[in-house]
């Protein structure tokens, strides 16, 4: 079982659409949460990071549970700019950062 | 907001030759850094832990010996991809923490990435 697993992806929507993306992670002991952006052949750039209270950044929100094991992301709204890969990511923080990446979920908004 | 660098950004080698990448964090001082690469399509996956002033600590798989990596100084991590191979053709970036303590909160910052081909 992969340490980070997300959506296959790719997610198409319309502009104005919201749009929900789910992960889930393995290790119980993981420590902290993020969601990455990524665009093409670029480096990734955090978007959020997820607290278990939930947390809200404008038309972005992510949820975690850490009963469940899942972490997700929600778009509202969603702009052309918002075309990306979305990065679930998980610290296990082993005595020090160590992030997990998922694979990413791609998401294209159109006209 | 903290600022990681690396060079070259992309860079095209015969199969046999070495290769340095370099990553520095300009505007913060950096104990430790990380070195990620990520083939197409595939998510990012860490390689090494770069420590200032000790070895570098590797992930299982990945090979000491043919990824050297040295960590100079406060700034500055250097990735040398020994004796290349098309199967190295990969996406190398490097990240770093603003935080010295290592604590979780700490945010990683990413260099912009250094796409090499080995032909």
């Amino acid at each position: 079982r992969k340490e980070v697993e997300q959506d296959p992806g790719p997610f198409n929507v319309p502009e104005g659409a919201t749009v929900a993306f789910n992960c889930t992670y393995s290790n119980s002991a993981s420590q902290s949460f993020f969601w990455y952006r990524q665009d093409c052949r670029k480096e990734p750039k955090l978007l959020m990071s997820v607290y278990s209270s939930g947390n809200e950044d404008g038309r972005f929100t992510a949820q975690l549970n850490r009963a469940s094991q899942y972490i997700s992301l929600l778009i509202r709204d969603s702009k052309l700019s918002d075309s990306a890969t979305y990065l679930c990511v998980v610290n296990l923080n082993t005595g020090f950062q160590k992030l997990v990446f998922g694979t990413g979920t791609r998401l294209l908004v159109s006209p | 907001g903290a600022v990681v660098s690396q060079h070259p950004s992309r860079v095209i080698c015969k199969s046999g030759t070495s290769v340095k990448i370099e990553c520095r964090s300009l505007d913060f001082q950096a104990t430790t850094m990380f070195w990620y690469r990520q083939f197409p399509k595939k998510s990012l996956m860490l390689m090494a832990t770069s420590n200032e002033g000790s070895k570098a600590t590797y992930e299982q798989g990945v090979e000491k010996d043919k990824f050297l990596i040295n960590h100079a100084s406060l700034t500055l991590s250097t990735l040398t991809v020994t004796s290349a191979h098309p199967e190295d053709s990969s996406f190398y970036i490097c990240s770093a923490p603003t935080g010295s303590s290592g604590s979780s909160t700490d945010t990683q910052y990413f260099g912009p990435g250094t796409r090499l081909t080995v032909l």
